[in-house]
């Protein structure tokens, strides 16, 4: 079963660049990793996902080095409204699911 | 076009009694997701279901069950509440293709058990 690992919290000012690395050892061969954005009482949303080397849409960056055992999300000038908890997710390719893990929480400091 | 929508949005409920929970996919969406959060646990998968069939399931124990209709619609059902079972239940929809599918989450029903 694919784990993800993720730092606990962070902190940042705005204005700066966050990056938010994720852990997957054991990531299988046609596994994606996704990222999500969750507020309190709210689902969580979609932000990015790829499978190798580097994405980028208009909120973030996703980095996969060729060895695919972790990820860095990258925010770009970073504001109080993105204070949330972000987690990492890895496609499980031998039983489907899709698993959550603790998250990290991000909190933007003015 | 319209989100996920579950309800209801908030639910009282007694110890020993059953609740049903909905969700509505986003139109053409056949893959139900749900899952259970709380402050402990996290976010933790209950099961799925793609074409009104139940692709795979958590780790949960059989009080907790559901099942899809066939516009996609679903509902997940709690038999015998527990405190322990007060959470936030989340319902996410997605076009059902395996792995690397981007999830629709809905706002959720919070329900707390008394």
């Amino acid at each position: 079963l694919a784990k993800t690992t993720q730092p606990i919290s962070m902190d940042s000012y705005e204005g700066q660049e966050v990056n938010i690395t994720c852990s997957h050892n054991n990531i299988a061969t046609n596994d994606y990793i996704t990222w999500y954005q969750q507020f309190p009482s709210q689902g969580p949303r979609f932000i990015i996902q790829g499978y190798k080397t580097k994405v980028t849409n208009e909120v973030a960056s996703l980095f996969i080095p060729a060895d695919r055992k972790s990820s860095t999300l990258s925010l770009p000038r970073v504001s109080l409204s993105d204070t949330a908890v972000y987690y990492c997710l890895v496609g499980d390719s031998r039983d489907d699911k899709i698993i959550f893990g603790k998250g990290t929480r991000l909190h933007i400091l003015p | 076009k319209a989100g996920v929508t579950q309800t209801p949005r908030y639910l009282i409920k007694t110890r020993g009694q059953q609740v049903t929970l909905s969700c509505s996919p986003i139109s053409g969406h056949r893959s139900v997701s749900w899952y259970q959060q709380t402050p402990g646990q996290g976010l933790q998968f209950l099961f799925e279901y793609f074409s009104e069939t139940q692709r795979n399931k958590g780790n949960f124990p059989g009080r907790f069950s559901g099942r899809q209709f066939s516009n996609s619609r679903s509902e997940m059902n709690v038999s015998t509440l527990e405190l322990g079972d007060s959470a936030l239940y989340l319902c996410a929809s997605s076009l059902g293709q395996r792995r690397g599918t981007e999830a629709f989450f809905g706002q959720g029903t919070r329900l707390t058990v008394v």
